[in-house]
């Protein structure tokens, strides 16, 4: 089955800027979206189709996809981002959606 | 505005069966695909079963294909996850979720309204 690799864990501290990976063979000629998910509360979309934002999400997400890696960049990061992200795509050998493992961004 | 609110979970013993449904309003149930994602306790998202906009196509996760059915009443605007054969493993929280955008396309669908979950243990 297709298989999408996120590190475990990314620190960054407020302002800076945090990249989250999402890796997988060939995952550039994929539609990737990514999930943010708050402790607590249910996952938001927060991109679509790569590097769409969806409307109330900051201008401050955004996202890139090619070759094997797509990336979730949040710049100027503040506390309030601080939660569990998930990448996700549609494995058409297997006509299933998948997600990441997730990656846990702590804001220090 | 869309609202997803889940209902059903609750405590059973491994071989139970359980109905969840998910009350849908806000938009045109019958245009859009809908999903059920559960997440483990401390674990990540696991997507389980989509039904098509039209009701005529079904996808299930290997983990829960023969054991969980996925259907929806579009008079009463409500989705349903019908499990069978359940495991201690599928223990979680159970999400419904709207596609994005009507109609239906395989590779570029995802997740745009999330509901808040409903709780299933099974444990004996």
């Amino acid at each position: 089955s297709y298989v999408l690799t996120q590190s475990p864990s990314v620190s960054v501290t407020p302002g800076m800027t945090a990249s989250i990976t999402c890796g997988a063979d060939n995952i550039g000629r994929k539609a990737v979206h990514w999930y943010q998910q708050k402790a607590g509360q249910a996952p938001l979309l927060v991109l679509f189709y790569d590097t769409d934002r969806p409307s109330g999400i900051p201008e401050r997400f955004s996202g890139s996809n090619s070759g094997n890696t797509a990336t979730l960049t949040i710049s100027r990061v503040v506390a309030g981002d601080e939660a569990d992200y998930y990448c996700q795509v549609w494995d058409s050998s297997s006509g299933q959606w998948m997600f990441g493992g997730g990656t846990k961004l702590t804001v220090l | 505005e869309t609202q997803l609110l889940e209902s059903g979970g609750g405590l059973v013993q491994p071989g139970g069966s359980l109905r969840l449904s998910c009350a849908a309003s806000g938009f045109i149930f019958r245009n859009f695909a809908m999903t059920w994602v559960r997440q483990a306790p401390g674990k990540g998202l696991e997507w389980l079963s989509t039904l098509s906009d039209t009701g005529s196509s079904t996808y299930y996760a290997d983990s829960v294909k023969g054991r969980f059915t996925i259907s929806r009443d579009i008079l009463t605007n409500t989705l349903f996850l019908e499990m069978k054969s359940l495991r201690v493993d599928d223990t979680a929280l159970y999400y419904c979720a709207k596609a994005g955008g009507e109609g239906f396309s395989d590779g570029f669908m995802y997740f745009a309204s999330w509901g808040q979950g409903t709780l299933v243990t099974v444990s004996s």
